[in-house]
C-alpha cells in the first residue's frame, strides 16, 4: 500500500523558535491534510491542501502542498507552549467514486524546552 | 454542538470475548471511518462506510467487523480473532461526493482506549 515517510519524529525546541516537519510519499495524492494531537484525544485538522503547488496559512502555521505530489511540509512560526503534540501529514488518492481513507504518516512529536 | 461522540472512552476485553465501540455523527456526513492507533505509529485504517448498508475493508480489517444501518451510526466490533487488540481506536466521518475540497476533510471523534485483561 501507500506509505507516507514524515520526519522528523521528534523535534525538542525551545518556545519562540520556528518548526519545520515534513512529509514524503511514494506515490501521489490528490490532497494533503496536517492534523494535530493531543494526548489522549483525536487528531484535530490544522490545515487541508487540494492543488499542487499551493500554499496556505492558518494563523502561525502554513503548510505547502508539493508540486510532485508527493510531498507535503508544514511551518510554524514563533512556537508557543500550546503547541506541544503529535503532528500527523495525511494523504488521500481521491480516486473517482469514493471516500478512500487517509493514508497517515507516523507523526512528529513537537516538544517544547521552557 | 455538531461532532462525533465515541463510547466508552475506556474499554476492557476478556480473552476470547467480543466488544464493540460505538461511534455516532449528526455532522450529516455520507462517509464513516474506523482507524487503530498503535504507539508511536500513524492511523491505519480498519474499514470505512460510504454509504449506508455498505462498507469496504481497509489495510487491517481482519478481527473487526462493522455495521452500518443508520447514517448517523458506525459500530466496530473487535472480535476474539484479533489477537492483539490493545490500541487507541479513532472513529472519523466526512461528506461525500465528487465535488472537492470536501471530500478530504475527515473530522475525528476523542477515540476509545481499549485494553486486554
Amino acid at each position: 500500500g501507500q506509505q507516507l515517510n514524515q520526519s522528523p519524529q521528534s523535534m525538542f525546541i525551545q518556545e519562540g523558535e520556528d518548526v519545520s516537519m515534513n512529509c514524503t510519499s511514494s506515490s501521489i495524492f490528490n490532497t494533503w491534510l496536517w492534523y494535530k494531537q493531543d494526548p489522549g484525544e483525536g487528531p484535530v485538522l490544522l490545515i487541508a491542501l487540494y492543488k499542487a503547488g499551493e500554499l496556505t496559512s492558518n494563523g502561525r502555521l502554513t503548510a505547502q502542498f508539493g508540486i510532485t505530489r508527493k510531498d507535503s511540509f508544514l511551518n510554524i512560526s514563533a512556537s508557543i507552549p500550546s503547541d506541544v503534540g503529535i503532528y500527523f501529514c495525511a494523504g488521500q488518492l481521491n480516486s473517482g467514486g469514493g471516500a478512500d481513507g487517509l493514508t497517515f504518516g507516523k507523526g512528529t512529536h513537537l516538544i517544547i524546552q521552557p | 454542538d455538531g461532532g462525533i461522540t465515541q463510547s466508552p472512552k475506556y474499554l476492557f476485553r476478556k480473552e476470547g470475548q467480543n466488544v464493540t465501540l460505538s461511534c455516532e455523527q449528526n455532522l450529516n456526513h455520507d462517509a464513516m471511518y474506523w482507524y487503530r492507533q498503535d504507539p508511536g505509529q500513524g492511523l491505519r485504517l480498519i474499514y470505512y462506510s460510504q454509504i449506508v448498508n455498505d462498507f469496504q475493508k481497509g489495510d487491517i480489517a481482519e478481527g473487526y467487523s462493522v455495521s452500518r444501518e443508520k447514517k448517523e451510526s458506525f459500530p466496530l466490533t473487535v472480535t476474539s480473532a484479533q489477537k492483539n487488540p490493545t490500541a487507541f481506536y479513532l472513529c472519523a466521518s466526512s461528506k461525500a461526493g465528487r465535488r472537492q475540497p470536501v471530500w478530504g476533510i475527515q473530522y475525528f471523534g476523542a477515540g476509545t482506549r481499549l485494553s486486554v485483561l
